[in-house]
């Protein structure tokens, strides 16, 4: 596609459920990374892809994260029992490969996620 | 202490005033982003710079890798600049490390 593409934009869900969201990067970008800001805060980095590989999983705040690319395209971040500081914007985004000048990294939109 | 630290926090100006946002890191890097993230919260990235100087229109980005120092310069501003400003540093994995931010407004 044109951009980095995320779904749902928008997402409210009851405590204790689990929520699965998705990330389309720029088609041909081999480097995905999820981020999250919650309210007033700056951003947090969570996971790094490279390919379908996982190098860094370092920021996941606990193990009710997970995410898994396949294909080496779509992304999906799931987080299971939602707690409500969960409750943020989940950022999706990618760039064409590893540490090269050059490499612009690309957002998407944005899932904003709300536990009630 | 972060990794990156922004100055200032929050910065007002005068419609056509020269801005400077400023970025110092500690880590060693291989490349170093401004982005820009408007009200809305879409995140536009402006310049990645690893040495030297990079100019798009009216946005200047330096950096100093010795002194570890990043600036943005925005000149002649106008209110469609107001924004949240922000560093963000690329270490070995890509991992991105991010300041927290300059929340910029420009007054017409």
């Amino acid at each position: 596609g044109a951009g980095v593409s995320q779904s749902p934009s928008n997402k409210v869900t009851e405590k204790g459920k689990d929520v699965e969201l998705r990330c389309d990067p720029i088609s041909g970008h081999t480097a995905l990374y999820w981020y999250r800001q919650s309210l007033g805060q700056g951003l947090e980095f969570l996971i790094y892809f490279q390919g379908n590989s996982a190098p860094d999983k370092s920021g996941l705040p606990s193990d009710r994260f997970s995410a898994e690319r396949t294909g080496g395209s779509v992304s999906t971040l799931t987080i299971q029992r939602t707690q409500q500081e969960d409750s943020a914007v989940y950022l999706c985004a990618s760039s064409a490969g590893q540490g090269r000048e050059g490499n612009t990294i690309y957002f998407g939109e944005g899932s904003w996620l709300t536990v009630v | 202490k972060n990794e990156v630290e922004q100055s200032p926090q929050n910065l007002t100006a005068q419609e056509g005033e020269f801005i400077t946002i400023n970025c110092s890191y500690s880590v060693g890097i291989s490349a170093l982003h401004w982005l820009q993230q408007h009200p809305g919260g879409g995140i536009v990235s402006l310049f990645m710079l690893s040495s030297g100087k990079k100019k798009h229109g009216r946005l200047i980005a330096t950096i100093n890798i010795q002194e570890k120092h990043s600036s943005l310069h925005i000149t002649a501003s106008h209110p469609r600049d107001s924004a949240v400003y922000i560093c963000a540093v690329r270490r070995g994995t890509d991992k991105l490390i991010f300041g927290t931010g300059t929340r910029l407004q420009v007054f017409p």
